[in-house]
């Protein structure tokens, strides 16, 4: 069964530019979330998705974004990048049912310059 | 506001003896925990959990500990091994009724094993 798949796996974006993360669920799997890494932030939570609808939000500015499609494949977006938005991204897919395991994919380390 | 607490960044462990990784939280609302390992450069990798309905949930080598009036959770790994060697996070979720919802982490502790 494959796992969680985040494409790009690096990125270098310029400062103003925009950037599109992509997240492939285990199959089966219905909700989609995503987290941003960073040294001094540790591990911060962005959104959940499920059903193509946003379940949950982080506090994260505006620029952030996300979206889920029919087939559950989840997409993020950040617009008006910062320099402070460099950080690992990752992305979990689990179970619709609470109290269950989230799986993470190898994330996409997203560097700003 | 760290609702999640891992006040070890560092433990150091002889290969064989048990590693006992410890986590606080404050928010008496997180029913679920789930520790997670990380390697440098990989997503975390999903390795026990515990419901806040039992205190304690064994899988092979790990073992959580939940004491909810303490609101501290500890993952024991007995016996260690060089392979352990990684960053381990603690995370809660809080009942959300039909999603894992977010899930509030710690800021990790550095296990190392030698040999």
């Amino acid at each position: 069964k494959a796992g969680v798949t985040q494409t790009p796996r690096y990125l270098i974006k310029t400062r103003g530019q925009q950037v599109t993360l992509s997240c492939s669920p285990i199959s089966g799997h219905r909700s989609v979330s995503w987290y941003q890494q960073t040294p001094g932030q540790g591990l911060q939570f962005l959104f959940e998705y499920f059903s193509e609808t946003q379940r949950n939000k982080g506090n994260f500015p505006g620029r952030f974004s996300g979206r889920q499609f029919s087939n559950s494949r989840s997409e993020m977006n950040v617009s008006t990048l910062e320099l402070g938005d460099s950080a690992l991204y990752l992305c979990a897919s689990s179970h619709y049912t609470a109290n269950t395991e989230a799986f993470f994919g190898q994330g996409t380390r997203l560097t700003v310059v | 506001d760290q609702q999640v607490k891992q006040n070890s960044p560092s433990l150091s462990v002889q290969e064989g003896r048990i590693s006992i990784l410890n986590c606080d939280y404050t928010n008496s609302m997180f029913d679920y925990f789930l520790w997670y390992k990380k390697y440098p450069a990989e997503g975390p990798t999903f390795l026990i959990s515990i419901s806040s309905i039992k205190d304690k949930n064994e899988d092979g080598r790990f073992t959580v500990f939940l004491n909810k009036s303490a609101k501290h959770l500890s993952l024991h790994i007995v016996p260690s091994q060089p392979g352990d060697s990684a960053v381990y996070f603690c995370a809660a979720s809080e009942d959300r009724g039909s999603t894992l919802g977010r899930l509030y982490f710690g800021r990790g502790t550095q296990l190392t094993v030698w040999p």
